[in-house]
């Protein structure tokens, strides 16, 4: 079974803060997703990478950065935290031949006071 | 805008109950899948519909496709207390084919 884990499942950071979200799969998936959840506007991709090193912004890559040093780890970076960046941060990852079936890790709930 | 919408927001129903939601989009699609989430965890994939095929089955569940209503439903049949979670659609817009669009998702409370 693929396994995603993320590194925190709830996180407390104060605004300004620069805060970490990590997130490692364990099947050699190319393909690595960040997206935020919010009531009422479902999943919005924030970035994505298809290759260590390499990134594409999605939906709302704003007040956000992510680093992929290595295949298995992908991790989403706030470089100053808001109180807006309060959210479900969901991690997924896919096969690059089958990107569109994507397995989720559990989510870190994040809170920005 | 949302790509995919789902319908109703909430669903509230018995144990052996059907349960169907429905789920709408606005660009032609690769392809549409239905993911369930409980309650603060991650999405679990339930299965995938390709833009040429128009109804498919898994277990108790019975997807269906309409691309000419850009529409597709999700059946849950003899519905248990443990299907209780929220259902998102989530399509693969053509061409570009590199990123999901998920919709808001649809509320489901199977009552034992």
């Amino acid at each position: 079974d693929v396994k995603v884990t993320q590194s925190s499942r709830y996180l407390v950071k104060r605004t300004g803060e620069k805060v970490f979200l990590e997130c490692v799969q364990d099947m050699d998936h190319e393909n690595m997703f960040w997206y935020r959840q919010d009531p009422g506007l479902g999943l919005r991709l924030i970035y994505f990478s298809y290759d260590v090193k390499m990134k594409e912004k999605g939906d709302i890559p704003e007040g956000y950065s992510v680093s992929r040093e290595k295949k298995e780890r992908f991790s989403l970076i706030l470089e100053s935290a808001s109180t807006n960046q309060t959210s479900m941060y969901l991690c997924a990852s896919a096969k690059i031949e089958n990107r569109v079936e994507q397995f989720f890790g559990p989510g870190t709930r994040l809170t920005v006071l | 805008s949302q790509q995919g919408e789902e319908d109703p927001q909430a669903l509230s129903i018995q144990e052996g109950e059907n349960a169907t939601m429905n789920c709408s989009y606005k660009t032609s699609i690769n392809n549409l899948q239905w993911y369930r989430q409980n309650s603060g965890r991650g999405l679990v994939h339930l299965i995938l519909i390709r833009s040429n095929e128009r109804e498919k089955h898994s277990g108790r569940l019975r997807v269906t496709l309409d691309t000419s209503k850009k529409s597709s439903s999700l059946l849950i049949t003899a519905s248990r207390a443990a299907d209780t979670a929220s259902y998102f659609c989530a399509t693969d817009p053509y061409p570009y084919g590199n990123k999901l669009v998920f919709g808001a998702g649809t509320i489901l409370r199977v009552k034992s």
